[in-house]
């Protein structure tokens, strides 16, 4: 049973244009979001991240909405640049008692900025 | 900052033999690292949490005899996968997370390895 859900594969967007790539959990013990960017054979790397306290987090062009009762999040990309062609991976986690635990991913949407 | 490497980067490896994969943390202190596993076109999947010092945690699945990890220093971390058959052929990648600095819950992640069992 997949707690990280990104139904969209790829996405194609104008360069330009505002890219929304979005993610679904199931899971209500993930207190922590977080958005990495990938290229093929390469490690993650991160983008952007976001508490559950929170409802919205922005860097520079990266803007990540956090809507929990619809256990909800999205990524959104504005403006859109070619080197933003990646593929794009949501994760969550929880707190126990140890630590932060390890990273859930979700399968990765494949953005193309089309220019 | 954040730098995490990984060593070796690609490696072919007949069945039956161990292969060992390193992880570094280079330029900071890690007491968590973590050990992930890509399928080709899958999501990364957790495999274990290695802490500095004790026994790794191994994920429901993860057989904690044939991936053995140990982590004895705050800056290394090593997968050993003993006894490789074609179905462990997969992209390993570790992450490690900043004792100091990052929050708790962020991850830096090594550039992975592929490895390739014939």
């Amino acid at each position: 049973d997949q707690q990280v859900k990104q139904n969209s594969p790829s996405l194609s967007v104008q360069e330009g244009r505002i890219s929304i790539l979005n993610c679904d959990y199931t899971n209500s013990m993930f207190d922590y979001f977080l958005w990495y960017k990938k290229y093929p054979a390469e490690g993650p790397t991160f983008l952007i991240s976001i508490s559950s306290i929170k409802d919205k987090n922005e860097d520079g062009r990266f803007t990540v909405f956090l809507n929990k009762s619809a256990k909800h999040l999205s990524l959104h990309i504005v403006p859109s640049q070619p080197g933003d062609s990646a593929v794009y991976f949501c994760a969550a986690s929880s707190y126990s008692g140890g630590g932060a635990d390890g990273l859930t991913f979700g399968k990765g949407t494949h953005l193309i900025i089309q220019p | 900052g954040a730098v995490v490497s990984q060593h070796p980067s690609w490696v072919i490896c007949k069945s039956g033999t161990s292969v060992k994969i390193e992880c570094r943390s280079l330029d900071f202190q890690a007491t968590t690292m973590f050990w992930y596993r890509q399928f080709p076109k899958q999501s990364l999947m957790l495999m274990a949490t290695s802490n500095e010092g004790s026994k790794a945690t191994y994920e429901q699945g993860v057989e904690k005899d044939k991936f053995l990890i140990n982590h004895a220093s705050l800056t290394l971390s090593t997968l050993t996968v003993t006894s490789a058959h074609p179905e462990d052929s997969s992209f390993y990648i570790c992450s490690a997370r900043d004792r100091l600095w990052a929050s708790v819950y962020e991850q830096y992640f090594g550039p992975g390895t592929r490895l390739t069992v014939t």
